[in-house]
Order: structure tokens, then C-alpha cells, then sequence
């Protein structure tokens, strides 16, 4: 079975650049979940797919970032205009049962 | 406020036993999590705790206190693999994880 994978695995873009994460979770699961680990910080949550329906997006931090999940399969994470305190790690994860999430590899963000 | 609190560092030899604790304060609480993250991967899942208690898992086990506010994660039979961060989440209300900083755990021979 393969795991949730992420693309890319890095990203180095400029400050007011765009960029587009994208997560692909585990066929089959409907739980989708955005996570962001900044540099010397702990990993914070972002937001909560249920299938296409954002169920939870407390955690984003401003209307930079949009996250979208049509279909109910893939996700993206799109920030724009990039600022240089979005730099760090992007992990998504997926479930089927809400407490047993797997992580993708992640996607390292350098805004310089 | 909600609060996840894990010790930063911890050493340990080869083949020993270590326990690392956690204590949280959080709106709700769902259960409590216990995850490895090697650098540079992906954190996976170790454990998942919702009453009190003890879960054991191999060499893995972990403990939940809910009146405490408390969690620890408890690694037998040591091995150099095991050095790793080890993040303790909570899953509150609205169906969010609060993680903890994670703990560096270095296994020496």
C-alpha cells in the first residue's frame, strides 16, 4: 500500500512568490491533515479535511494560505504572496480512523 | 492556555530503559499520542491513549493519567534505532493535534 507521499520535497521561491504544495493521502482514507513545523518550533496543526469538506481550519495562520481538497482525494496548500516567516516543513497526513494518522515525508519551504 | 510540555533532551545507553514524560493542558481532550520522528523523515505513529492506563507495544509502551494532565512513553531494551525525537500530540476539541515540542532522545552504546 503506498503511504501519503508530498510534492515537491523542496521549495526555495522568493518572498512574494507563489508557491503550491500538494499532498496525496492514502486511498481510501477520508481524514486529511495539514501540519507545519517552523524552524526550532513544534509541529502546529493547520486544517482538517473530511473527504472535500474543510472540517477544522483554525490553525491557518492568515488568508496567505488556502488549502483546497476537490474531489475529496488530493489536497494542495497554495500560500501567496510568500512571506519569509513561511518558511519550514509542510506535512500532511491521512486517516481513515481519526487517531491513527500517517505522515507524508513532508515539504521543506526556504523563502529567501 | 493550552500546553504541551516534554523534556528537550534526554540520554540513554544502549539497552536500557527510559521513560519520557509529558504533561498537557488542553480545551478537550480526545486522546493523547505518541509519535517518532527520525531527522528529516516523516513522523510515525507509535501510540494512542484515551483512558487512563497502560498500552504496551512491544518494547514501546505508553501511559495516560487524565486527571493528571499526564503521558509517558516508556522504551525497553534499547537500541541505537531508538535515537530519535519523540512527540507527544494531544487530539482536542474541533478535532485538532496539539504536538509538544518533541523530545531528543540519544542512545549511546
Amino acid at each position: 500500500e503506498a503511504g501519503v507521499t508530498q510534492f515537491p520535497s523542496h521549495s526555495v521561491i522568493e518572498k512574494g512568490q507563489t508557491v503550491t504544495l500538494r499532498c496525496d493521502p492514502i486511498s481510501g482514507h477520508d481524514n486529511l491533515y495539514w501540519y507545519r513545523r517552523v524552524m526550532g518550533k513544534e509541529i502546529k496543526f493547520l486544517l482538517h479535511f473530511v473527504k472535500e469538506s474543510k472540517q477544522d481550519e483554525s490553525g491557518m495562520p492568515n488568508n496567505r494560505f488556502l488549502a483546497e481538497r476537490t474531489g475529496g482525494t488530493y489536497s494542495t496548500l497554495k500560500v501567496q504572496p510568500a512571506e519569509l516567516e513561511d518558511s519550514g516543513v509542510y506535512f500532511c497526513a491521512s486517516s481513515q480512523r481519526s487517531y491513527e494518522q500517517y505522515f507524508g515525508p513532508g515539504t521543506r519551504l526556504t523563502v529567501t | 492556555g493550552q500546553n504541551i510540555d516534554q523534556p528537550t533532551e534526554m540520554t540513554a545507553t544502549e539497552g536500557a530503559i527510559v521513560q519520557i514524560n509529558c504533561t498537557y493542558q488542553t480545551s478537550g481532550f480526545n486522546g493523547l499520542f505518541w509519535y517518532q520522528q527520525h531527522a528529516g523523515e516523516a513522523p510515525t505513529f507509535l501510540s494512542y491513549n484515551v483512558l487512563d492506563g497502560l498500552e504496551e507495544k512491544g518494547r514501546f509502551s505508553s501511559f495516560l493519567s487524565r486527571s493528571k494532565g499526564y503521558s509517558y512513553l516508556l522504551l525497553k531494551e534499547l537500541q541505537m534505532k531508538d535515537s530519535a525525537s519523540y512527540l507527544c500530540a494531544v487530539w482536542g476539541n474541533n478535532n485538532d493535534m496539539r504536538f509538544g515540542a518533541g523530545t531528543r532522545l540519544t542512545v549511546k552504546p
